[in-house]
């Protein structure tokens, strides 16, 4: 079973709008930590930001914000303002205290930020 | 080095021969990771190395993959007899303290079977 969904395959905004990431994950740890990362054009992941289950606060960093539900098993991302520089594929990833050693991707989201 | 390197960032191999992926972790990074992306696909884990140890094999796809790790610093991933269905970009990550700690990823390398 895939213990990251990311539903959106592709998404298309025009420059300025709002755009949300979906990320729904599944584990049976209660502890537990979230990642996002972005792949821009150059292949390169970049690390964007890291949750612990017990630490349900959202979190802004300028035009990112990032939606923990833990009662819908989520980890939603919001880029505000969007920007061509955004374009790239965003993954989600889940990595868990029992297991440990490795994450677990989504599938990705392909963002395109048309100007 | 400032970042993890890897080498070649692109191979075009024929299938049958054997390939070596070449990855250069971040200085003093004692995990280091494999990883393999396939087109539209996201990351398929592959193995784990904890020092020069690989307590973690479970991803390596068959017995023609294999990988190690030595001195805790530079890991060489090999594909032996090179099917069609490896061309992938292969990525490898490090990270300080194991695996609760976001990973730094390198550029990756593009292998293409033909």
């Amino acid at each position: 079973a895939q213990k990251v969904t990311q539903a959106q395959t592709e998404i298309s905004v025009v420059e300025k709008e709002d755009v949300t990431l979906d990320c729904v994950y599944e584990t049976r740890d209660t502890t537990y930590y979230l990642f996002w990362y972005k792949q821009p054009p150059s292949g390169e992941l970049v690390f964007l930001i890291r949750r612990n289950s017990f630490d349900e606060q959202n979190e802004i960093s300028g035009r990112y914000s990032w939606n923990f539900q833990k009662s819908t098993s989520s980890f939603n991302f919001t880029i505000t303002a969007s920007q061509v520089v955004d374009s790239a594929v965003y993954f989600c990833a889940l990595s868990e205290a029992s297991t440990g050693n490795q994450f677990y991707f989504g599938t990705g989201t392909s963002l395109t930020v048309i100007p | 080095g400032a970042g993890v390197s890897q080498s070649p960032s692109n191979k075009v191999t024929e299938k049958g021969k054997d390939v070596e992926l070449r990855c250069d972790p971040i200085s003093g990074h004692t995990a280091l990771y494999w990883y393999r992306q396939s087109l539209g696909q996201g990351l398929e884990f592959l193995i784990y190395f904890q020092g020069n140890s690989a307590p973690d094999k479970s991803g390596l796809p068959s017995d023609r993959f294999s990988a190690e790790r030595t001195g805790g610093s530079v890991s060489t991933l090999t594909i032996q007899r090179t099917q069609q269905e490896d061309s992938a970009v292969y990525l490898c990550a490090s990270s300080l303290a194991g695996p609760r700690i976001a990973y730094t990823f390198g550029s990756g390398t593009r292998l293409t079977v033909v």
